[in-house]
């Protein structure tokens, strides 16, 4: 069974700081790899999606890797800012079976200070 | 714009109630999921679909029902025989994990 765990369950930096968030699975028979952002109360925010064939995808200040013979992922936030405060989850995209498609980590809850 | 919508983003539910969330998609997209996401548990997944009329369940169906008559609709039934049904739900949509999926709003059902 696919276990994805994401460390650590919370973080704080100050505003500017440049941070890594870190995912890894427990099997590496996955087609995919999905970073969502979720601001309280709010549904999930796709922000990047890497094919199990790509080493990384980038946009703007965000940039996340894929080892997957290893099962990690980072997702990489240059010069944080306030408004990037939210809570950050990882899914690995998987072969189905009763777990579905998708299965989740249960975040990581980025603070960042002004 | 395309996108998920669900509704209502509160709901209310009485011991013994059965109700219904709403999740309606204009994605064109074939599969369809339902979440529930507890503080600290992160997200289960209830039941999904990946094509009209044809459903599975997930890890925590029981309590559950749903249908799927339409591409574009998959409405989720908590039913009285879910004991414990307080929490944050979430729909998703996708066309083939390939592509990644996207998510509704979510709707917050409370017990009271």
């Amino acid at each position: 069974k696919q276990e994805v765990t994401q460390i650590p369950a919370a973080l704080s930096v100050p505003e500017g700081e440049n941070l890594v968030l870190n995912c890894s699975f427990t099997d590496s028979a996955i087609y995919n790899l999905q970073w969502f952002r979720q601001d309280p109360g709010k549904g999930l925010t796709s922000l990047l999606l890497i094919q199990s064939s790509q080493r990384e995808q980038t946009s703007g200040r965000l940039n996340a890797s894929l080892d997957k013979s290893s099962g990690r992922s980072t997702l990489y936030i240059a010069a944080s800012q306030p408004g990037d405060s939210a809570t950050y989850l990882c899914a690995v995209g998987t072969y189905g079976g009763s777990q579905g498609n998708l299965i989740f980590g249960k975040g990581t809850k980025l603070s960042v200070k002004p | 714009d395309g996108g998920i919508t669900q509704s209502p983003k509160y709901l209310f539910r009485k011991e013994g109630q059965n109700v219904t969330l709403s999740c309606e998609q204009n994605l064109n997209h074939d599969a369809m999921y339902w979440y529930r996401q507890d503080p600290g548990q992160g997200l289960r997944l209830i039941y999904y679909s990946q094509i009209v009329n044809d459903f599975q369940k997930g890890d925590i169906a029981e309590g559950y029902s749903v249908s799927r008559e339409k591409k574009e609709s998959f409405p989720l039934t908590v039913t009285s025989a879910q004991k414990n049904p307080t929490a944050f739900y979430l729909c998703a949509s996708g066309q083939g994990a390939y592509y990644g999926y996207t998510f509704g709003s979510g709707t917050r059902l409370t017990v009271v």
